[in-house]
């Protein structure tokens, strides 16, 4: 079946504008995470649903972040006011249940590039 | 939150057995030691998990000592692809989720 998909797979903006990334999991899996991977460093958590409910938003780096996931499938994440420390790799991933032994299944990524 | 500690690189050459240590000093009686695999341009790949002993796959083995305060992932007779970054995470099911990342070891394996 088809793996996790993300969209777009590269973005571009400037400095101050609103950006929206899409994440497409798995179906069925009802778990769902965010991560942010800058350039040569290891993976950011962000935020993970369990069903379309966000019991951990922790890890988003300020109040510009914020991530809806409706029907329990589709997720998006958005960064409003970018600025330019928010250039990175963010990634989604999905796995069958929210326990940590699931394996989660990631997807290529959205690279952001904030000018 | 268990951290993870694992060396930043290591070279291999195509046949070699390798082994990469992961340290997590502070694991909890409910954490997992899950280890994925990096490309470039790719998102993290599933390799192995375990919880205590010895586990085994068709890709790699793990091993994990009796006080489960490190863990070594080992890749037999590697080759050429085998060529990424290799990351440990420790994790359980409690409610406060976090999943954490260190910084990954850097496998190059040279022909």
């Amino acid at each position: 079946g088809a793996g996790v998909s993300q969209s777009p797979s590269n973005k571009v903006t400037e400095k101050g504008k609103d950006v929206e990334l899409r994440c497409d999991p798995i179906s069925g899996h009802t778990a769902l995470y965010w991560y942010r991977q800058s350039l040569g460093q290891g993976l950011e958590f962000l935020i993970y649903f369990q069903g379309n409910s966000a019991p951990d938003k922790s890890g988003l780096p300020s109040d510009r972040f914020s991530a809806e996931r409706t029907g329990g499938s589709v997720s998006t994440l958005t960064i409003q006011r970018t600025q330019q420390e928010d250039s990175a790799v963010y990634l989604c991933a999905s796995s069958l249940s929210e326990g940590r032994t699931d394996t989660q299944y990631f997807g290529p990524g959205t690279r952001l590039t904030v000018l | 939150l268990a951290k993870t500690t694992q060396p930043i690189s290591m070279d291999s050459y195509e046949g070699q057995e390798v082994n990469i240590t992961c340290s997590h000093n502070n694991i909890a009686t409910n954490d997992y030691i899950t280890w994925y695999q990096q490309f470039p341009s790719q998102g993290p790949r599933f390799i192995i998990q375990g919880y205590k002993t010895k586990v085994t796959n068709e890709v790699a083995s793990l091993f994990i000592p009796a006080d489960r305060k490190s863990s070594t992932l080992s890749l037999p007779r590697v080759s050429l692809s085998d060529t990424a970054v290799y990351y440990c995470l420790v994790g359980s099911m409690d409610s406060s989720y976090k999943l954490i990342f260190g910084s990954g070891t850097r496998l190059l394996v040279r022909p």
